[in-house]
């Protein structure tokens, strides 16, 4: 079973400090993927990557960073943390190209609080 | 740009009766996008639920059924008969070539089955 898993699942970050959310994912997927959830509005992208090495900017990628070091690993980085990057993070991986692209796996979410 | 949207954001409906949840898109792309729709259980991640690539055909899974009507741009999601194990979160979502082929969601529609 395809797996992609999310640390921490929950965090309460102040405003200004720095904030890392880890996804590792056992599906040997070349595509990664972060969104975040807001109430009243879609998933919505911030970074993605095709493989290791490399970040791509999202819709919204303002205050945000990402780095995909392998394959599995994929990281959403937040340098000064700010009150209006609360929310659920969620982070995918897909192995589609073109016309498959669409098909991804997530991870569980992880809530973030800045406070 | 693209956009999906879904106009109730919750529905709660008698446990064997039927479902539908709306959803209508707006794609820049000249041909047809992919649309799916996603599920996402309590505690759990995104799953795909059901996928339809090509205009005028049926997608079924799980006994949910969505057909791609491309004259109306819409994706509506119907079960006939649901059960209180349905109850999660349906996300509808499109991809095309105008957005490399990135998803775009729909906000979301809350689903509570009453026993």
């Amino acid at each position: 079973e395809a797996a992609v898993t999310q640390s921490p699942r929950n965090k309460v970050a102040v405003t200004g400090g720095k904030v890392t959310l880890s996804c590792n994912q056992t599906n040997n997927h070349n595509n990664m993927y972060w969104y975040r959830q807001d109430t009243g509005h879609g998933l919505r992208l911030i970074h993605y990557s095709y493989g290791a090495g490399s970040t791509e900017k999202g819709d919204i990628p303002d205050g945000y960073k990402a780095s995909r070091p392998s394959q599995e690993n994929f990281s959403l980085i937040l340098e000064l943390a700010t009150p209006s990057q609360t929310s659920v993070y969620f982070c995918a991986s897909g192995a589609g190209t073109g016309l498959n692209t669409g098909q991804l796996y997530f991870g569980e979410g992880s809530k973030l609080t800045v406070l | 740009g693209d956009s999906v949207t879904q106009t109730e954001g919750q529905v709660t409906v008698s446990e064997s009766k039927s479902l539908i949840i709306n959803c209508t898109y707006s794609a820049t792309s000249i041909g047809y996008p992919n649309l799916f729709w996603y599920v996402r259980y309590p505690g759990e991640g995104l799953q795909l639920l059901l996928k339809v690539i090509t205009a005028g055909q049926k997608g079924s899974s799980r006994g949910f059924e969505a057909t791609y009507n491309k004259e109306a741009t819409s994706f509506h999601l119907q079960k006939a008969s649901v059960q209180e194990s349905d109850s999660a979160v349906y996300y509808c979502a499109l991809s095309d070539p105008s957005g490399s082929w990135q998803l775009i969601f729909g906000s979301g529609t809350q689903l509570t089955v009453m026993p």
